[in-house]
């Protein structure tokens, strides 16, 4: 079964207004992270937020902020007033604390495209 | 400025011959990673090292292969034994952040197979 599910291969978005990418994923390890990554079409992968399994709170970095529910399994990224140079591809990633420990998983990436 | 480097940026190979592509990090971070992407989808593992000295198999090793003697470098060889080794390879480093480990890429290696 696959660990983390992006069901968006392809996104677009108005530039200025917000969206959400969406990210589940599958594990029975009560400790994990989970993380999501921007990769422009340079090729580099850049960390953009990460979320603990046992943080009560949403994280938050600038403009992006990750909607965590944990009972649904579900760690959507949001972006807020999107810009030009946020199109790219956007992967979802999670990291076992005991399960696979030393491992991530990645998502198979939505690719976001922000039109003028 | 800390970082993590690739070198080279390109490669192009003969089939038949190995290749080795280079990854240094100055991070201090005692994990490093290789990553192999193909066109349109995500990251599949092919090797990791927790540290220095050890290093254990991804899900695609077969015809690949590492060594780790240094914290701040993690060569892979691309083998003649990888039957399609024309990909876009990153690797990455980590450091523990709450409960797990996040890690950090460098620029990326594209190599082709002529």
């Amino acid at each position: 079964a696959q660990k983390i599910t992006q069901t968006q291969p392809g996104m677009f978005v108005q530039e200025k207004e917000a969206v959400t990418l969406d990210c589940t994923y599958d594990t029975s390890d009560p400790s994990y992270g989970l993380f999501w990554y921007k990769q422009p079409s340079s090729g580099e992968m850049i960390f953009l937020i990460y979320q603990g399994s046992y943080d009560q709170q949403n994280a938050t970095e600038g403009r992006y902020s990750l909607n965590f529910q944990k009972a649904r399994k579900s760690a959507n990224l949001v972006i807020s007033a999107s810009q030009l140079g946020d199109s790219a591809m956007y992967f979802c990633a999670m990291r076992e604390t005991y399960t696979n420990a030393g491992k991530s998983t990645f998502g198979d990436g939505t690719t976001l495209t922000v039109k003028p | 400025d800390g970082g993590i480097t690739q070198s080279p940026k390109y490669l192009f190979r003969k089939e038949g011959q190995n290749v080795t592509l280079s990854c240094e990090q100055n991070l201090n971070h005692d994990a490093m990673y290789w990553y192999r992407q193909d066109p349109g989808q995500g990251l599949r593992l092919i090797y990791y090292s927790q540290i220095v000295n050890d290093f254990q198999k991804g899900d695609i090793a077969e015809g690949y292969s590492v060594s780790r003697e240094k914290k701040e470098s993690f060569p892979l060889t691309v083998t003649s034994a990888q039957k399609n080794p024309t990909a876009f390879y990153l690797c990455a480093s980590s450091i523990r952040q709450g409960l797990t480990d996040t890690q950090y890429f460098g620029p990326g290696t594209r190599l082709t197979v002529l």
